[in-house]
């Protein structure tokens, strides 16, 4: 199945530090999603994106639909330990073709974030 | 309190044997998904459904097989088919708006572990 490409793969920072991770695409999305995932549980969704452009926050996170609408960054803000986590980006396909890829997502592999106190 | 419960958490069977995975939904959501999760591959689809009695096959359907007979239900059985059924398994479900419109945000429940020895 089809990938998005999600980087950086782990990152490694101190507490207080800002962090910053991005997917991207060839192909054009209508959404964005952000999902944060504990070790052992399922993902929690952090932030939902639903226009080209559109900033979105959610306490210390801040996520961006990107204007071409093939990539989307996500920015936490101040971390702090419980930041700790796999965080994923997902998409959903702008395709007038196939109607079957409007009811699935694409995932991106995932950025590990640890942090230091 | 409305959610989406996995049962049972951690689950251990014998090669060769069938085994029924859990997913029950109190959101009123027409969709669900299942996907596994294996270290470093994200998340992959393998079977979904839009509507009761329908589904449809995701990226990795082979040695699974799924019903949808009540809306709030979604039992996954791995069988003896499927070479490599070691994995996390997530069940996701999808609502619509107040409008009736499909959103695209999917919510997963806690997730099962699944050995087999």
């Amino acid at each position: 199945g089809q990938q998005l490409n999600q980087s950086p793969q782990s990152m490694f920072i101190q507490e207080g530090e800002d962090v910053s991770m991005n997917c991207t695409s060839s192909s054009i999305f209508n959404t964005w999603l952000w999902y944060k995932q504990d070790p052992g549980e399922g993902p929690v969704l952090l932030i939902a994106l639903y226009k080209a452009g559109e900033l979105t926050s959610n306490g210390r996170l801040t996520a961006q639909f990107g204007i071409t609408r093939k990539d989307s960054f996500l920015n936490i803000s101040a971390s702090i330990p419980s930041d700790v986590g796999i965080y994923f980006c997902a998409g959903q396909l702008q395709d007038f073709y196939n109607a079957g890829n409007n009811r699935k997502l694409i995932w991106g592999l995932g950025t590990s974030l640890a942090v230091n106190p | 309190d409305g959610g989406i419960t996995q049962s049972p958490k951690y689950l251990f069977r014998k090669e060769g044997q069938n085994v029924t995975l859990s997913c029950e939904q109190n959101l009123n959501h027409d969709a669900m998904y299942w996907y596994r999760q294996d270290p470093g591959q994200g998340l992959r689809l393998i079977y979904y459904s839009q509507i009761v009695n329908d589904f449809q096959k995701g990226d990795i359907a082979e040695g699974y097989s799924v019903s949808r007979e009540k809306k709030e239900s979604f039992p996954l059985t791995v069988t003896s088919a499927q070479k490599n059924p070691t994995a996390f398994y997530l069940c996701a479900s999808k609502g619509r708006t107040a409008t009736g419109l499909a959103k695209n945000e999917q919510f997963f429940g806690p997730g099962t572990r699944l050995t087999v020895l």
